[in-house]
């Protein structure tokens, strides 16, 4: 199965500060439909987990335009330019071109100072 | 809206079965593929299990394949996940999540089950 390292693990940043996530893929996670299925989610305290960004860049409807998503092959990265109090959870890569299994990072927690 | 509504949860023994239901409104059910994911209390993401729309594919997680079962009802709006032979392990968060472009973009509340003597 593929394996997905998310770095780093905890993450503490001040509101407007931007900041990045990184996914390491333990294998290319190119299709061979050409397209790249890794997605970022977002788990806030107590709540179920939401799609932010799939197909490495894409932004789904309603997140706003300072998450940001880029990458190819193994190294990807979630950007997100100036954090807001809302922006606090657990944020995960999760790749499925090669599902099943889906398989996810292990998360990096995002606090607000 | 889409809605996703887990239940049948609980506490229950090992070695004993239990079977979630997640009720789905909103969309055209019939339409989509539906995974199960949990998470452990504290820990991370875990895929269980995928159906697609019609039930011609199904895909279970190398920890629970052989103990549970994944299937749904088009006509009810209902997946369901059967669970057997429960280890303390399987103890976790059970989410439905509706399955789109090779990844997951509705999730339910999730319902929470709790394996202990």
């Amino acid at each position: 199965d593929v394996v997905l390292t998310q770095t780093p693990p905890t993450l503490s940043a001040t509101i407007g500060q931007s900041v990045s996530i990184s996914c390491r893929s333990s294998q290319s996670l190119l299709h061979s439909n050409g397209n790249t299925y890794l997605h970022w989610l977002l788990q806030r305290p107590g709540q179920s987990p939401q799609l932010l960004i799939y197909s490495v860049s894409r932004l789904e409807s309603g997140v706003p335009n300072r998450f940001s998503g880029s990458g190819s092959g193994t190294d990807f990265t979630l950007k997100i330019s100036g954090v807001e109090a809302e922006d606090l959870g657990v944020y995960y890569c999760v790749q499925g071109t090669h599902a099943p299994p889906l398989t996810f990072g292990s998360g990096t927690k995002l606090e607000i100072k | 809206e889409v809605q996703l509504v887990e239940s049948g949860g609980g506490l229950v023994q090992p070695g004993r079965s239990l079977k979630l239901s997640c009720v789905a409104s909103g969309f055209t059910f019939s339409n989509y593929g539906m995974n199960w994911i949990r998470q452990a209390p504290g820990k991370g993401l875990e895929w269980v299990a995928y159906i697609s729309s019609g039930s011609s594919y199904i895909y279970y997680a190398e920890t629970v394949k052989g103990r549970f079962t994944i299937s749904r009802d088009n006509a009810k709006n209902t997946l369901y996940l059967q669970m057997t032979s429960l280890r303390s392990e399987d103890t976790a968060l059970y989410y439905c999540a509706r399955h789109w472009k090779y990844t997951t973009d509705w999730w339910g509340q999730g319902v929470m089950v709790t394996v202990s003597s």
